[in-house]
């Protein structure tokens, strides 16, 4: 089946813009987040949702970093008045949500590299 | 919070074993294990959780201290595909939901 896919797979863009990043989870897949990479480091979490809870938001960076999950699906991470510092590959993973104790696997999808010049 | 692993780097010979070990100062919940290859998006290995047992896949296991708060990664008779990054994500407390809190990752590479 489909895994998790996201767009642009790469995007440059310049210091000052805006940039949106998407992410289309498993289908069926209840959770998703959000995780950072910069060159060589490891994966730094950005922000989590879980079906209609309020997101789990303790990791964005700034107030410059957003994120939305519209109809319990597709998400959208904004970045407003990037920074060069925001150079890095933005990972989206999900996975099912089990009530009860059984543990999650969350699955990657295979990023968007950010940079900004 | 974020877990410490070790070594940071490890170069074999196909056929050798490596431990990489994964540290917490917190008390865990499950420890998540997950392989990255260069510019390819992390894929999971396998789940630990407390008071579990010892996991394993083919040549891969793992297992979980509880009491050390500590898990640890064993690859046996290694293969050139075993070559990457190895990343341990945890999770404390009682949540066996939520985010993972990742290590910074220990490279490996098989040499032939």
């Amino acid at each position: 089946g489909a895994g998790v896919s996201q767009s642009p797979s790469n995007k440059v863009t310049e210091k000052g813009k805006d940039v949106e990043l998407r992410c289309d989870p498993i289908s069926g897949h209840t959770a998703l987040y959000w995780y950072r990479q910069s060159l060589g480091q490891g994966l730094e979490f950005l922000i989590y949702f879980q079906g209609n809870s309020a997101p789990d938001k303790s990791g964005l960076p700034s107030d410059r970093f957003s994120a939305e999950r519209t109809g319990g699906s597709v998400s959208t991470l904004t970045i407003q008045r990037t920074q060069q510092e925001d150079s890095a590959v933005y990972l989206c993973a999900s996975s099912l949500y089990f009530r009860g104790g059984a543990v999650d696997t969350q699955y990657f999808g295979p990023g968007t590299r950010l940079t900004v010049l | 919070q974020q877990p410490v692993q070790s070594p940071q780097a490890v170069i074999l010979r196909e056929g050798e074993d490596a431990v990489i070990n994964c540290s917490s100062s917190k008390a865990l919940y499950s420890v998540h294990w997950y392989r990255q290859k260069h510019g390819e998006a992390p894929v999971f290995l396998m789940i630990l959780l407390k008071g579990g047992e010892q996991k394993g896949h083919e040549k891969i296991s793992a297992s979980f201290n509880e009491k050390k708060q500590q898990s640890s990664l064993y690859l046996t008779a290694s293969q050139l595909s075993y070559s990457g990054t190895y990343f341990c994500g945890t999770r404390v407390g009682s949540s066996n939901t939520g985010k993972l809190i990742f290590g910074q990752g220990t490279t490996l590479q098989v040499k032939p």
